[in-house]
């Protein structure tokens, strides 16, 4: 099956500064999305983004098919950006565009 | 509101014992899922359903059932658990137009089998 891959595992910063998240996928997929998951375990989705390029507020993201990665990027980081920061992709060479397989995440700590 | 339910938030059993965990959405998505969280695992995705009566297996779905009788409801069934099978469980839906698109989470389910 597809594997996907994300770096960094973890990353500590201070508030106000900006990271990248990265996603690497080991086959074409036609389904990329970004989840956040709180320190109570909520998950939320952050961005539906196969393709292309999409800004939702301090967050962005990219995602390059033809070189099988995405980027997440966090500006001006806030305490609250805090927690696990997961990548899910469905394989585009697959039976069903049902089948999501997640990455390991990247643990996300954000101090005042 | 739009929201997934999941129920129970919190579940310990005795092995062998079934259980249902229910889960059901509002939103009149067609797509929805059950996952699985361990540590160090990540998640991983047990069964979804593209529509009522269309379930498929995930990566892990062995112990596990489900049905989907209604597009709102779709319950995961634990025939006999066994404590390998303790873990926190989320069901997700969305809509689906030949894709996949974004998945809203229930709160979370965590089980304890002993």
């Amino acid at each position: 099956g597809i594997q996907v891959e994300q770096s960094p595992p973890d990353l500590i910063l201070q508030e106000g500064a900006n990271s990248t998240l990265r996603c690497n996928f080991s086959d074409s997929v036609n389904n990329l999305q970004w989840f956040h998951q709180n320190p109570w375990g909520q998950l939320i989705n952050l961005f539906y983004i196969p393709s292309g390029t999409k800004q939702n507020g301090r967050l962005s993201a990219t995602t390059v098919a033809t070189e099988r990665y995405s980027l997440l990027y966090i500006s001006s980081s806030q305490t609250t950006d805090s927690g696990v920061y997961f990548c899910a992709v469905t394989n585009a060479g697959g039976t069903s565009y049902g089948k999501l397989t997640f990455g390991q995440g990247t643990i996300l700590t954000v101090h005042p | 509101e739009a929201q997934v339910t999941q129920n129970p938030r919190y579940l310990i059993t005795v092995t062998g014992k079934k259980l249902t965990v229910t889960c059901s959405q509002n939103m009149n998505h067609e797509y929805m899922s059950w996952y699985r969280q361990d540590p160090g695992l990540g998640l991983r995705q047990i069964y979804y359903s593209m529509n009522v009566e269309v379930t498929d297996k995930g990566d892990v779905p062995e112990g596990y059932k489900v049905s989907r009788k209604e597009k709102r409801n779709f319950p995961l069934i634990l025939e006999s658990p066994s404590p390998n099978q303790t873990s926190l469980y989320f069901c997700a839906s969305s809509l689906q137009r030949l894709a996949v698109y974004e998945q809203y989470f229930g709160p979370g389910t965590r089980l304890t089998v002993t």
